[in-house]
């Protein structure tokens, strides 16, 4: 099966850093990734897809990249509305999809 | 815009069978781009994949390995809904359920839509 791991598994920051939240599959990911953000008491909400698309709406500051089994997600400017939990996903080609196990960003 | 709307009792008794249906709006369960979705989130937090299903000239169904034995989803394109089947359940089973869109767009699935969650609690 293929696993995916994300670090740290929580970060504190500034408002105005960089953040930068990194996944690793066991497996070369041929299909691309997606990164979700979810606050408490709601669904997850994509964010990055396709590896490094950015869903409509979603401001520019969120970024992603990466190809085979390291993948990055960026906040280029943190800001407090976006003290969330933040999750990779793929799909292999045993048609399972796997999320990563979180990572939790809040404000210092 | 599509909007997902779950249904079904929040609290059900291990050995028995947990039912959730998801209402689509603005979208077609029959849409050959997308797959439709149950996903779930532990108390501890972690998100699991349940299963899909999607039609493509006929319907498929693909399931989370380790429940196949327990899963079962199925359309309903009278009503343009589908649902969750999850047999024989244990406390272990107790989760926020999600239903959610998968959209296909050439290159790889991604969830754009979800539910609103349901908790539901498995306990006597």
């Amino acid at each position: 099966d293929l696993q995916m791991t994300q670090s740290p598994s929580s970060l504190s920051a500034s408002v105005g850093d960089r953040v930068t939240i990194t996944c690793q599959a066991t497996q070369d990911i041929i299909n691309y990734l997606n990164w979700y953000q979810q606050k408490p008491g709601k669904a997850p909400k994509l964010l990055i897809y396709d590896t490094s698309k950015l869903e409509t709406g979603v401001p520019s500051r969120f970024s992603g990249s990466g190809s085979g089994t390291n993948f990055t997600f960026t906040i280029s400017s943190l800001q407090p509305e976006d003290v969330a939990t933040y999750y990779c996903q793929q799909y292999d080609n045993l048609l399972q999809f796997t999320f990563g196990p979180g990572t939790r960003v809040d404000i210092k | 815009q599509v909007q997902l709307q779950q249904s079904g009792p929040g609290l059900v008794k291990p050995s028995q069978t947990l039912s959730l249906n998801c209402d689509i709006s603005g979208d077609s369960v029959s849409n050959k781009t997308a797959a439709w979705n149950w996903i779930r989130q532990s108390p501890s937090g972690g998100l699991e994949w349940l299963g899909r299903t999607f039609y493509m000239s006929k319907w498929f169904r693909d399931y989370q390995l380790s429940l196949k034995s327990r899963l079962t989803i199925n359309p309903d394109t009278s009503k343009n809904q589908f649902s969750l089947q999850l047999r024989s359940v244990t406390p272990e089973d107790t989760a926020i359920y999600y239903c959610a869109r998968a959209y296909f767009d050439g290159s790889g699935y991604y969830f754009d839509y979800w539910g609103q969650g349901a908790l539901v609690t498995v306990s006597s």
